[in-house]
C-alpha cells in the first residue's frame, strides 16, 4: 500500500495565482483532512472530510476550497494565493481506533 | 486557552538518558490521545496511542491522566536516533484532532 500520497512535493507560487494540491489514500479511509504547519503554530486543520460527498471547514478554511467526489481522493484548492499562505500541507487519513496517516508533505512559497 | 499545549524544549540529553514529556489538554471530553514523532522536514508518524492504563511499547511509555488532563511519554535509553519533535495529539467526541506545537528532543553522544 502507499498510503497518503500528496503531489507536488514543492510549489512556488506569485501572489494572486490559483492551484491545487493532490492528495490520494488507498487505504479506504473514510475521513481525510488538509493541515497547515507553520513554525510555532503546530498544525492547524483548514477542511476536512467524513467521506465522500461530504465536506466541513477547518480551524483556518478561508482562500482554501476543497471535494470529496471519491473516497481516495482529496484535492486541496488555493484560490488567489497570498504570501500567508506560504507554508507545509500535510494531507492526512485515518479510521475509527487508529491515528493519522500523514502524506510526505507539500512546501509551498507564495512570492 | 489551546486545546493542547506542550513544552516546546528543546531537550538535550545525553545518550543513555531518561527524557519525560507531558502534554495538557483542555477538553475533559475528549476520547483518544496519540503520540507523533516528527523528523526535520518530514510528515508526523504515529509513534504510539495512549491508553487510560497506559503502555509500554519498547524504551517507551506513555501515559494517561485523565483527572488531570494531561499525558506523558517516558523514552528510556535515549539513542542518537531518538532526535526528532514529538507531537501530543489529542481526539474530541466530534473527531477532531488537536495537535501540539511539539517539544524537540535532541540526544547528544
Amino acid at each position: 500500500n502507499a498510503g497518503v500520497t500528496q503531489t507536488p512535493k514543492f510549489q512556488v507560487l506569485k501572489t494572486g495565482q490559483s492551484m491545487t494540491l493532490q492528495c490520494a489514500q488507498d487505504m479506504n479511509h473514510e475521513y481525510m483532512s488538509w493541515y497547515r504547519q507553520d513554525p510555532g503554530m503546530g498544525l492547524r486543520l483548514i477542511h476536512y472530510s467524513v467521506g465522500a460527498g461530504i465536506t466541513d471547514q477547518g480551524e483556518v478554511p478561508n482562500g482554501y476550497n476543497v471535494s470529496r467526489s471519491t473516497t481516495e481522493d482529496f484535492p486541496l484548492r488555493l484560490l488567489s494565493a497570498a504570501p500567508s499562505q506560504t507554508s507545509v500541507y500535510f494531507c492526512a487519513s485515518f479510521r475509527q481506533g487508529y491515528g493519522y496517516t500523514f502524506g510526505s508533505g507539500t512546501r509551498l512559497t507564495v512570492v | 486557552r489551546k486545546e493542547v499545549e506542550q513544552d516546546p524544549g528543546p531537550f538535550n540529553v545525553p545518550e543513555g538518558a531518561t527524557v519525560a514529556f507531558n502534554c495538557t489538554y483542555s477538553n475533559s471530553a475528549s476520547q483518544s490521545f496519540f503520540w507523533y514523532r516528527q523528523d526535520c522536514r518530514k510528515e508526523p508518524k504515529l509513534l504510539m496511542s495512549v491508553y487510560s492504563s497506559g503502555n509500554e511499547d519498547g524504551r517507551f511509555t506513555a501515559q494517561l491522566n485523565r483527572a488531570s488532563q494531561y499525558i506523558s511519554l517516558l523514552i528510556r535509553d535515549s539513542k542518537l536516533s531518538d532526535s526528532a519533535t514529538y507531537l501530543c495529539v489529542v481526539r474530541d467526541t466530534g473527531n477532531q484532532f488537536y495537535f501540539g506545537t511539539g517539544t524537540s528532543l535532541t540526544v547528544i553522544p
